[in-house]
């Protein structure tokens, strides 16, 4: 039982460039999500999904599009690179429902965009 | 939408006395609050959450939360700090669609 898995850890894009952030759950959860920690911050989320084909965005949603095909899988892409979104990414997952679990949390990706 | 605040950005604590790390909450209805943990460079930890009933709510690694209606805060505690509990807390609500707001982090640091 893998939980939550992000990849890769570590990227560094230049500004323009695309790509996607991988995160993959075992856990059959409904509920998936992206935030984006920034020092001083906290965690803001960027989109959601509260079941396969089903997304909303969050608080930060610009320059993010997502896609939920399966329940297993929430990639998150960034469309064109800009250095306000060097940050450290986190996809999360929750069983949901009236049964209120904490999520839990993949290890991050940690982006730089130069 | 529902929110929390943690009004201190850092606390420092010395080993083996208690710890008390602050949020406070607004939100509309009954509120589903969490508390989680952030060891450096690696993901949030669930420690414990409120739903309903008692008020003081019992979590991982001898943490505890104490539930505060007319206050409208969810205080995190731990009788006797360890330098192993020095890392990054957020408290943080339930809004709508099972999504979760956090506070900004209060780093606690507990000196030998």
């Amino acid at each position: 039982n893998a939980g939550v898995t992000q990849t890769p850890k570590f990227q560094v894009l230049k500004t323009g460039q695309s790509m996607t952030l991988q995160c993959a759950q075992d856990m059959n959860h409904e509920y998936m999500s992206w935030y984006r920690q920034d020092p001083g911050m906290g965690l803001r989320l960027i989109h959601y999904s509260v079941g396969a084909g089903i997304t909303d965005q969050g608080e930060v949603p610009n320059g993010y599009n997502v896609s939920r095909s399966t329940t297993e899988d929430f990639p998150l892409r960034l469309l064109s690179a800009a250095p306000s979104q060097t940050s450290v990414y986190f996809c999360a997952s929750s069983r949901g429902g009236a049964s209120n679990y904490g999520y839990t949390f993949g290890s991050g990706t940690r982006l730089t965009v130069v | 939408a529902q929110s929390v605040a943690q009004p201190e950005d850092q606390v420092n604590v010395a080993e083996g006395n208690p710890l008390t790390v602050k949020c406070t909450y607004s939100v509309s209805g009954n509120p589903y609050l969490f508390w989680y943990v952030q060891y450096p460079n690696r993901g949030l930890q669930f420690l414990l959450k409120y739903i309903t009933g008692d008020n003081l709510v019992k979590g991982s690694y001898g943490f505890e939360a104490e539930f505060n209606k007319s206050q409208t805060s969810f205080h995190l505690k731990k009788p006797s700090a360890l330098v192993s509990d020095s890392a990054l807390y957020f408290c943080a609500v339930r809004d709508s669609g099972y999504a979760l707001n956090f506070g900004k982090g209060t780093s606690l640091l507990v000196t030998p």
